[in-house]
């Protein structure tokens, strides 16, 4: 199975702060890789799919970028509503792997 | 707009069997490639398997803990996917999720049940 490695695995920050969070794969996964919102006591939700597109109606300050082994979640001004735990997904290979989750608190 | 309600979690023993059901609505269900993704409390996302539509192959792909146990099947007339767990262990205490899944895009989630497996 391919290991998905995310860091930190929890994050202080403040309003308006850029948030950076890493999700690490232990094989070339090219850019198959998506990233997740979950909010306390809800679904997860799909924010980025293929590495770097919005999924329709996710807002901008939201981005990834990165291929291969090696991606970049974003949130350039991080607000009160992004408080939740963030996920990355490979689906390269079966099984779908994701990573352990990144808390993310105001 | 797609809505996905599951049903069927509940308390079960170890060793027993319990059968959660998926009712889509909002697209064509049968066209969809669906997936079970499951979250043990205050754990993180285990993917469970999915089934493919027909007219890709219909075939069904398991992750390794649940495979021989688990059988994901669909009622393309009703519009609603299974998830049959037998053999049924503690650890298989999870909130359960039914997803739309668009050949790896987990895009469409469902509220959740819970299983929780205890004696």
């Amino acid at each position: 199975d391919i290991q998905m490695t995310q860091s930190p695995s929890s994050l202080s920050a403040s309003v308006g702060d850029r948030v950076t969070i890493t999700c690490q794969a232990s094989q070339d996964i090219s850019n198959y890789l998506n990233w997740y919102q979950q909010k306390p006591g809800k679904a997860p939700k799909l924010l980025i799919y293929d590495a770097s597109n919005l999924e329709t109606g996710v807002p901008s300050r939201f981005s990834g970028s990165g291929s291969g082994t090696d991606f970049i979640f974003t949130i350039s001004s991080l607000q009160p509503e992004d408080i939740a735990t963030y996920y990355c997904q490979q689906y390269d290979n079966l099984p779908y792997t994701f990573g352990q989750g990144t808390k993310l608190e105001i | 707009e797609v809505q996905l309600v599951e049903s069927g979690g509940g308390l079960v023993k170890p060793g027993g069997s319990l059968k959660l059901s998926c009712a889509a609505s909002g697209f064509t269900f049968s066209n969809a490639w669906m997936s079970w993704v499951r979250q043990a409390p205050g754990k993180g996302l285990e993917w469970v398997g999915r089934f493919k539509s027909k007219t890709d192959g219909g075939t069904t792909d398991y992750a390794a803990p649940v495979k021989g146990r688990f059988t994901i099947s669909r009622d393309d007339s009703k519009n609603t996917l299974y998830l049959q767990m037998n053999s049924l262990k503690t650890e298989d205490t999870a909130v359960y999720y039914c997803i739309t899944d668009l050949g790896g895009h987990l895009d469409s989630w469902g509220q959740g049940t819970l299983v929780t497996v205890s004696s």
